[in-house]
Order: C-alpha cells, then structure tokens, then sequence
C-alpha cells in the first residue's frame, strides 16, 4: 500500500487561506469516507484537526474544513494565522490498514 | 479527560525485541480502536498497526513493514494495549505513539523514543 500524496510545502500570508491537497487511490480516499488531517509543530505529538473528511473536533476553529473529491482530499485552512504555520499530514482508512500522507509543511509569510 | 501515555521505549541491538505500552485513562481500551504509528527522525508519520473495539470484532492490522514482527495486544485489566515489536532492524528507529479517535475527537500519547542501533 502507498502513502498518500501530497505537496511537501505550502504557504499563505497571515489573512490568506491555502489549500493542502492529499491524493490517494480507489482503495482508501475513493472508497471510504475516513479522511483525517493531522498537524504538529516541531518537537510536539500531533493533533487531529479533522476526520471523516469534513468533520472537525470543537476545540479546532472553524478556519480550518475538510472536503473530498474522488480520490483526492483537501484541508483548507481560512484566514491564516501564525501559529497554523507546522506540518500537515492527511491518512485514510483503507479496510485492513491505515495510510498516511507524507505530509506538508505549511508556512505562513 | 482522555490521556494516553507510552512507556518501554529505549536503545536496542538489531534483532533484540522490545515491548511498548498505551496506558489509557479516561476512555476504556476495549471500546476504542487504538492504533500506533511512529515517526522516524526528520521524517514523516507512518501507520503502524491497530487493534479495533471489542464490538468492531477486536481484530489487529499491520502496516506491511512490519507485519510478521509486530504483534499488538490489549490488557483490558491493565486498560493498556501493548505493541511487542520483535526482530527490530534500523528502520524501526522512531518515535512511537499510541492514538484514538474517541466521542467526536482524537487523542494522541506523548511519544516513546525506540532505538535500534549496534
């Protein structure tokens, strides 16, 4: 099983709302709707900040939504703040096993 | 409050085994599926194995890496799942974590260091 795929860095400006996307295949993205996006700062554990595609804890503000089209999903994180700036790592459920992407280090200018 | 802590890491030889632990505190293990994955350094998050909720059937999967190797357990007593990890090469250098999703939310351990090293 392959990891996910997505861009290993993005950017925003402090307002700004960037998009991360995270491709998969027909046998986890495409097929189940268990799509979780997961950010660390350097040195910390990680944090769910969504899951099943669009649901989001309610400690994690509203700024930050998931979505999912065919094979491919995207965490979009709205009006950017400083403290966004960390890695971002989408994983699907995929029967059997669990796959993670290869995260993306998100920078705010 | 949901916790989950890890403890047992430390340095190993190659083909020594090591036995991690997820103590759990604010949730019970057997209702939860609790999953481990690790994080090399410097490197990215990746997918270890799972052991599913008593009423999912309580069933483990494996990450191909180390499938064979790994075997995941649960203590419901103890309300702590294990990760025995035997064999161990380099590669299973990393942290290792303990985490669930539970009521509406995901709850993630502090981490335990594993080395594998001559």
């Amino acid at each position: 099983q392959s990891a996910l795929t997505q861009p290993p860095s993005a950017s925003g400006s402090p307002g700004q709302s960037v998009t991360i996307s995270c491709t998969g295949t027909s046998s986890d993205v495409g097929r189940y709707n268990f799509v979780s996006w997961y950010q660390q700062h350097p040195g910390k554990a990680p944090k769910l900040m969504i899951y099943e595609v669009t649901k989001r804890p309610s400690r994690v503000p509203d700024r930050f939504s998931g979505s999912k089209s065919g094979i491919t999903a995207s965490l979009t994180v709205s009006g950017l703040q400083a403290e966004d700036e960390a890695d971002y790592y989408c994983a699907s459920y995929a029967g059997s096993i669990t796959v993670f992407g290869g995260g993306t280090k998100l920078t705010v200018l | 409050e949901v916790q989950l802590v890890e403890s047992g890491g430390g340095l190993v030889k190659p083909g020594e085994s090591l036995r991690l632990s997820c103590a759990a505190s604010g949730l019970t293990v057997s209702d939860a599926w609790i999953n481990w994955v690790r994080q090399a350094p410097g490197k990215g998050l990746e997918w270890v194995g799972r052991i599913k909720s008593k009423t999912s059937g309580g069933t483990m999967g494996y990450a191909a890496p180390v499938k064979g190797r790994f075997i995941i357990s649960r203590d419901d007593s103890e309300n702590t799942v294990y990760l025995q990890m035997n064999s161990l090469i380099s590669d299973d250098t990393g942290v290792y974590y303990c985490l669930t999703d539970y009521r509406d939310d995901g709850y993630w351990g502090q981490g335990t260091l594993v080395t594998v090293s001559s």
